[in-house]
């Protein structure tokens, strides 16, 4: 069964740059494509991008084009998210989730890590 | 792209059925067999209940069904429970850049 452990919660000032880690256990990393997510206080979730580690693949919301990088590491099983010049509306609870093809369900979530975007 | 279109909020009795709508166009809900929903407790990460419209994965109650119509996705909760209070989505695909959610709909088992 994969698990998906994400890192811990942040504090970021407006403007700066937030990383989070997403870390793959219990299936074949290299099989798989890591999504992220975000849903933010009061709203639905909304889909931020996604990576095929295997192929080095990335596809970006057009929302967010610019200011978010989704990379992976094939040797730790960890992909990252990198959001930046952020504002108080990137205050969420940040998701990353697998699936099997890009067309398939999310099938398995990170436990979520909540980036606050505060002065 | 726009969000899938769901209700704020639905509500039941135990025991009672609830239906939840999704309403979405023909370049996304309609052009796919891509429908999936999840359901999220506060707190806790997405679960996948639905997937390409109708499927239900292994260990997912047959108290949950789906089904599609044109342009709207419907979920159904049958049996209604006090564990099925939560938040619940719908999503599709819809291009290799284009994932869409609707807004979600805040269950209530009264």
């Amino acid at each position: 069964q994969v698990q998906l452990v994400q890192s811990g919660a942040e504090v970021k000032n407006p403007g700066s740059s937030v990383r989070v880690s997403c870390k793959a256990s219990g299936g074949t990393f290299n099989s798989y494509t890591i999504n992220w997510l975000r849903r933010a206080p009061g709203q639905g979730l909304e889909w931020m991008g996604r990576i095929i580690p295997l192929l080095g693949i990335t596809n970006y919301a057009q929302s967010l084009q610019g200011r978010v990088t989704i990379s992976a590491d094939r040797s730790t099983s960890t992909a990252y998210m990198e959001l930046s010049s952020l504002r108080s509306e990137d205050t969420a609870v940040y998701f990353c989730a697998g699936q099997s093809t890009v067309v398939t369900p999310f099938e398995h979530w990170g436990q979520g890590t909540l980036v606050t975007v505060s002065s | 792209q726009s969000a899938l279109t769901q209700p704020a909020s639905v509500s039941g009795s135990p025991g009672q059925s609830i239906a939840i709508s999704c309403t979405g166009t023909s370049s996304d809900v309609g052009r796919f067999n891509l429908v999936s929903w999840y359901q999220q407790h506060p707190g806790r990460a997405p679960k996948l209940l639905i997937y390409e419209d109708t499927k239900r994965p292994s260990g997912i109650s047959d108290r949950f069904s789906a089904s599609k119509s044109g342009n709207t996705a419907s979920l159904t909760i049958s049996g209604l429970q006090a564990e099925d209070e939560a938040d619940y989505f719908c999503c599709t695909f819809a291009g290799t850049n284009n994932v869409i959610f609707g807004g979600g709909t805040q269950l209530t088992v009264l």
